[in-house]
């Protein structure tokens, strides 16, 4: 079973911020956060991870709350190319090996 | 390469005929997995990779797959006696070495049409 909850479908108007939510009720102390896209026919793109802080890089923010029972995707200014299935994804140990668990995804339109 | 290769990029077979999928992970990437997703559906893990360990195929559906990697680098997935339900986008992904704060990167797959 994912791990994850997140919204089946969300719109954002263009040069708008997109603020994708992500819940994980069940996440465990070492398991890190991660999000990741994909635009139709393409392969998953990586987008930004974390563990309890928040993060920051080109493409997007990472809220994550306090308890890191949920966390939100931020896409500050959204374009045309941002429509997309994004996957909220908890990564957890396996002795070493690991596993990606996915859900649904969210899929995000953004409309001009 | 800069990214993980995938070949080819598109293959139609007829039922029952054997497959073979290859992959070319990022230069150093210790770690490389195999997932399949249909239309539509998110992803479903197949099998993992780990330098010399003995891989995680815990994913594979059937005896029908399965999975070599060869010198630590190059990977080959292998489906014998295709099936019309193997139709599927078939990816691979690599990463620096395990561990959940490493980033997988995946390639652009492999999309698989089973007539």
């Amino acid at each position: 079973d994912a791990k994850t909850t997140q919204p089946p479908s969300m719109d954002c108007a263009e040069g708008r911020a997109a603020n994708l939510p992500c819940n994980h009720s069940t996440i465990s102390g070492n398991e890190y956060v991660y999000w990741y896209r994909q635009i139709h026919s393409q392969g998953p793109q990586y987008i930004i991870h974390g563990l309890k802080n928040n993060e920051t890089n080109e493409m997007a923010s990472l809220i994550i709350t306090e308890d890191r029972k949920s966390s939100t995707l931020i896409l500050p200014h959204a374009t045309l190319r941002d429509t997309a299935v994004y996957y909220c994804i908890v990564r957890y140990p396996m002795d070493s090996n690991y596993q990606l668990i996915w859900g649904a995804g969210t899929k995000l339109i953004i409309k001009p | 390469g800069a990214g993980v290769s995938q070949s080819p990029s598109n293959k139609v077979t007829e039922k029952g005929k054997d497959v073979e999928l290859r992959c070319d992970p990022i230069s150093g990437h210790t770690a490389l997995y195999w997932y399949r997703q249909s239309l539509g559906q998110g992803l479903e893990f197949l099998i993992y990779f780990q330098g010399n360990s003995a891989p995680d195929k815990s994913g594979l559906p059937s005896d029908r797959f399965s999975a070599e990697r060869t010198g630590g680098s190059v990977s080959t997935l292998t489906i014998q006696r295709t099936q019309q339900e193997d139709s599927a986008v078939y990816l691979c992904a690599s990463s620096l070495v395990p561990g959940a704060g490493n980033t997988i990167y995946f390639g652009e797959g492999s999309w698989l049409t089973v007539v």
